[in-house]
């Protein structure tokens, strides 16, 4: 069954440092998402991106934040210079459907991110 | 303003029945979708509801209400392997971003 992967499982990061989380969506997918869960807390919504474009994006979402598709299978997140809250599991998701489809949201395994 | 509510955690026996509660209030409202987490790994797909009603899948049931704002999570037979958080998410009307509840994570004994 296709699946959404990450890269890289754990990352660790001084305070500062600029980290990009990589994502491979489904292949035959177009809608993009990337959420993070803090530790023993709940899964909270980042950003959605389709036809190359943001959808819509949260107050988490910040200018320190950016997502590209810089070609036709990756799907990046990018946190410019990172804060030690930003520690959390990041998941991207994808779906071939969008807002008005029974179709889910996969979700890749995640990279936990560590801000030391 | 959006708000999820689940149990935090819940205990059955191998074998039984359990019911996991989800109730919302969001300000706009596209369905539920019921996810399956086991700890340190990703949520993966359960059901989903956008229609009053039952849903059911083997051993798994999901139950939406809209004019209550309610849903549940009907798991049957249960097993060990069932051990882990079960997400409660509601779309957004207007954009596909999932809005989670805390998870409620079940633990099954034999």
């Amino acid at each position: 069954e296709p699946e959404v992967t990450q890269t890289p499982s754990h990352q660790v990061t001084q305070m500062g440092q600029e980290v990009i989380l990589r994502c491979v969506p489904i292949s035959n997918h177009l809608y993009f998402y990337w959420y993070r869960q803090i530790l023993g807390q709940k899964v909270e919504f980042l950003v959605s991106f389709y036809n190359n474009e943001i959808s819509e994006k949260s107050e988490i979402f910040d200018d320190q934040f950016s997502v590209e598709r810089p070609d036709g299978s990756n799907f990046t997140l990018k946190i410019r210079s990172t804060k030690l809250e930003d520690s959390a599991m990041y998941f991207c998701a994808s779906s071939d459907e969008g807002t008005y489809s029974n179709q889910p949201q996969h979700f890749g395994d995640g990279t936990r991110l560590s801000i030391l | 303003g959006q708000n999820i509510d689940q149990p935090t955690e819940m205990t059955a026996t191998e074998g039984a029945i359990v019911q996991i509660n989800c109730t919302y209030q969001t300000s706009g409202f596209n369905g539920l979708f019921w996810y399956q987490q086991h700890a340190g790994e990703a949520p993966t797909f359960l059901s989903y509801n956008v229609l009053d009603g039952l849903e059911e899948k083997g051993r798994f049931s999901s139950f939406l209400s809209r004019s209550k704002g309610y849903s549940y999570l009907l798991l049957k037979e249960l097993q060990m392997k069932d051990s882990a958080s079960y997400l409660c998410a509601v779309r957004d009307r207007d954009t596909d971003k999932l809005i989670f509840g805390t998870g409620t994570r079940l633990q099954v004994f034999p």
